[in-house]
């Protein structure tokens, strides 16, 4: 069975220019987390969806981060305008479980870098 | 503030040496979880701790979770290069539901 799958994973972009990040999550995982990683912060959680549902956002930094899950099978997060700041990994996970109790299966991540 | 601290930072070893890896917080966890992240790849996960001083074992990696659940351990007996990564520890706090992790420690593991 495939694992979750994030596109692209890498991704290099001028300041300014929107970013689309891309998930998809385990088929019948009923969770979906977008997180962010840096070596100065670690993993950080951005936004989270229970049944397609955004529960959680308080983790988006700013308006400038969005993120949308419209099925089961499909997530992006999206950064417009994006800034040299916004360079990390940004990894996708799904969960069987509903909220955060079971066991996050994480994407490979997708390595962005804004200059 | 970070809500869950781990120590060591970083790590370098000796194949064939024992080391532990620890992860506090002044926080009472419901649930702890251990993770382990290689180059390149997302984390995966090791083991999840439920109760308080509960000792779990996979191979040779020892989990414990402290009497009141505030913090863990891991330690590996005999380490071996293919045991290098990042080790994450990753809570959920009891009353909100979130998972928060740490930083991490970075362990080499030389041959």
């Amino acid at each position: 069975d495939a694992g979750v799958i994030q596109s692209p994973r890498h991704e290099v972009t001028e300041m300014g220019q929107e970013v689309t990040l891309r998930c998809k999550p385990i088929s019948g995982h009923n969770s979906l987390f977008w997180y962010r990683q840096t070596m100065m912060r670690g993993l950080e959680l951005l936004i989270y969806f229970n049944n397609n549902v955004p529960i959680d956002d308080s983790g988006m930094p700013e308006d400038r981060f969005s993120a949308k899950m419209p099925n089961a099978s499909f997530s992006t997060l999206k950064i417009q305008p994006s800034e040299p700041r916004d360079s990390a990994v940004y990894f996708c996970a799904s969960s069987l479980k509903v909220g955060h109790t079971g066991e996050l299966f994480f994407g490979e991540g997708s390595r962005l870098t804004v200059l | 503030t970070q809500l869950l601290e781990q120590s060591p930072q970083f790590l370098s070893i000796q194949e064939g040496e024992n080391l532990t890896v620890y992860c506090n917080s002044s926080s009472v966890f419901s649930s702890l979880q251990w993770y382990r992240q290689e180059p390149g790849e997302g984390p995966v996960l090791l083991v999840t701790v439920v109760t308080g001083g509960e000792v779990k074992k996979l191979k040779r990696l020892t989990f414990q979770f402290g009497d009141a659940r505030k913090d863990s351990s891991l330690h590996i007996t005999a380490a071996q290069p293919g045991d290098t990564g990042l080790y994450l520890c990753a809570g959920v706090q009891g009353g909100s539901e979130k998972l928060v992790f740490g930083k991490g420690t970075k362990l080499t593991v030389n041959p």
